[in-house]
């Protein structure tokens, strides 16, 4: 089955970039989607389509993909986004919704 | 948008449980719906989909042959039979809506979950 690697952590300073990749065979032909979980809470969608923000959603957050690996770029990070991090994409040949294993994003 | 699920608690290995999912503030039956597990401290692991029609369903390998994903358009609601169940199966189970009608896409609101545990 398809599988997303991810970096399992990630630290930043307030006011920094921060960069979350997630990893795949071929990942730059697959739409990419990103979320992030803050504790004892759902996961929210940050990005959708490798690069779209839904309504409501900073755009200090964006995303792009290429060849082998997904990035999530967050701009001017702040304190609350400090959470974990998912990509997720839809691997056609197996049909099944497939999830990479998270990055936490700590803020200095 | 509101996802409510209901339908979590203890149940014995090889028992049953059924979840449900009462879906509001949007319009059910144009959307595909998933149900997604998490165990605490862990990722989330997609269990099932199920197109806007039900003319697809999909499986994690994990639980295909003992759970089975429906819908009721008439009630807005989704549902997730649980047969067989193994301690591993122990998790938060939410309800999540897909952006798209068919095939699988970004999952854009999603409930707060009902937590499964089996344990004898």
């Amino acid at each position: 089955s398809y599988i997303l690697t991810q970096t399992p952590s990630v630290s930043v300073a307030p006011g920094q970039t921060a960069r979350i990749t997630c990893g795949g065979n071929n990942i730059g032909h697959k739409n990419v989607h990103w979320y992030h979980q803050k504790p004892g809470q759902a996961p929210l969608l940050v990005v959708y389509d490798d690069s779209d923000r839904p309504s409501g959603i900073p755009e200090r957050f964006s995303g792009s993909n290429s060849g082998n690996a997904a990035t999530l770029t967050i701009s001017r990070v702040e304190a609350g986004d400090e959470a974990d991090y998912y990509c997720q994409v839809w691997d056609t040949s197996s049909g099944h919704v497939v999830f990479g294993g998270g990055t936490k994003l700590t803020v200095l | 948008v509101q996802l409510v699920e209901s339908g979590g608690g203890l149940a014995q290995p090889g028992r049953s449980l059924r979840l449900s999912c009462v879906t509001s503030g949007f319009t059910f039956e144009n959307y595909a719906m998933h149900w997604v597990r998490q165990v605490p401290g862990k990722g989330p692991e997609w269990v099932a989909g199920i197109t806007w029609n039900s003319g697809t369903r999909g499986y994690a390998d994990s639980v295909k042959g003992r759970f089975t994903i429906s819908r009721d358009h008439a009630e807005k609601s989704l549902y997730l039979q649980m047969n067989s169940l193994k301690p591993e199966d122990t998790a938060f189970y939410y309800c999540a809506k897909d952006l798209n009608s068919s095939g699988w896409s970004g999952l854009d609101c999603w409930g707060q979950g009902t937590l499964v545990t089996v344990s004898s």
